[in-house]
């Protein structure tokens, strides 16, 4: 297995809603990364765990949480999000940091309303 | 903060034709890595050059890395409809940076 599952692939949720995006990879890598990209600019970073630890947080808003409950797996917990939160959700996997490259999942698609 | 900057911003082709890409960026790296993104879905790695090598090729792809003018260059030769999609370069050690992108049509 070469891939970095995503789910759900679109998601809608109100302002008061309390939502959770997943990641998933049986690649056996050790370090994951949340990505976030509006229309027509590069993915910015959130969020990466390495052996399953937060080590870096890009000082992003207490309304997104990030949790990695074992090695494969990844979630985005979302609540009280804005209209400006609407963006596509990029997660990736890597084995070893950056000397090698990411694999990326096809990302949700995010829509806050 | 982005470290990439990639030149174009927007490049249309002539199927059949080369692309050159140029993403310039400001501190020293380790590596420099190449992605493509199509219609703003999944990133995927095309190639990663190291500090040390000057090219590398990939099937129709060709890097190369100037560490002294801290510039490198993506080269898709013979391009086809499908390599329609935009092209990222990115840098970075224990995280990586993406730099703004270039958006490559070709016309068939």
């Amino acid at each position: 297995d070469t891939e970095v599952t995503q789910t759900p692939k679109h998601l809608v949720m109100g302002m008061t809603n309390k939502k959770s995006l997943k990641c998933e990879q049986h690649m056996g890598h050790r370090a994951m990364y949340w990505y976030k990209q509006k229309a027509k600019k590069p993915p910015e970073l959130m969020f990466v765990y390495s052996y399953e630890k937060l080590s870096i947080n890009e000082s992003v808003p207490s309304r997104f949480s990030p949790e990695c409950p074992n090695s494969s797996l990844l979630n985005l917990h979302l609540h009280a999000l804005q209209p400006e939160d609407s963006a596509l959700y990029l997660c990736a996997s890597s084995p070893q940091g950056t000397r090698v490259g990411y694999t990326f999942g096809s990302g949700t698609r995010l829509t806050v309303v | 903060s982005q470290q990439g900057e990639e030149d174009p911003q927007a490049l249309s082709i002539q199927e059949g034709e080369n692309a050159t890409m140029n993403c310039s960026y400001k501190t020293s790296i380790n590596n420099l890595q190449w992605y493509r993104q199509n219609s703003g879905r999944g990133l995927v790695h095309l190639i990663l050059i190291r500090s040390n090598e000057r090219e590398k090729h990939s099937g129709r792809l060709r890097v190369t890395l100037d560490t002294s003018k801290k510039s490198s260059s993506l080269l898709i030769t013979a391009s086809r409809a499908a390599d329609t999609a935009s092209y990222f370069c990115a840098t970075g050690d224990d995280k990586i940076i993406f730099g703004k992108g270039t958006r490559l049509h070709i016309l068939p």
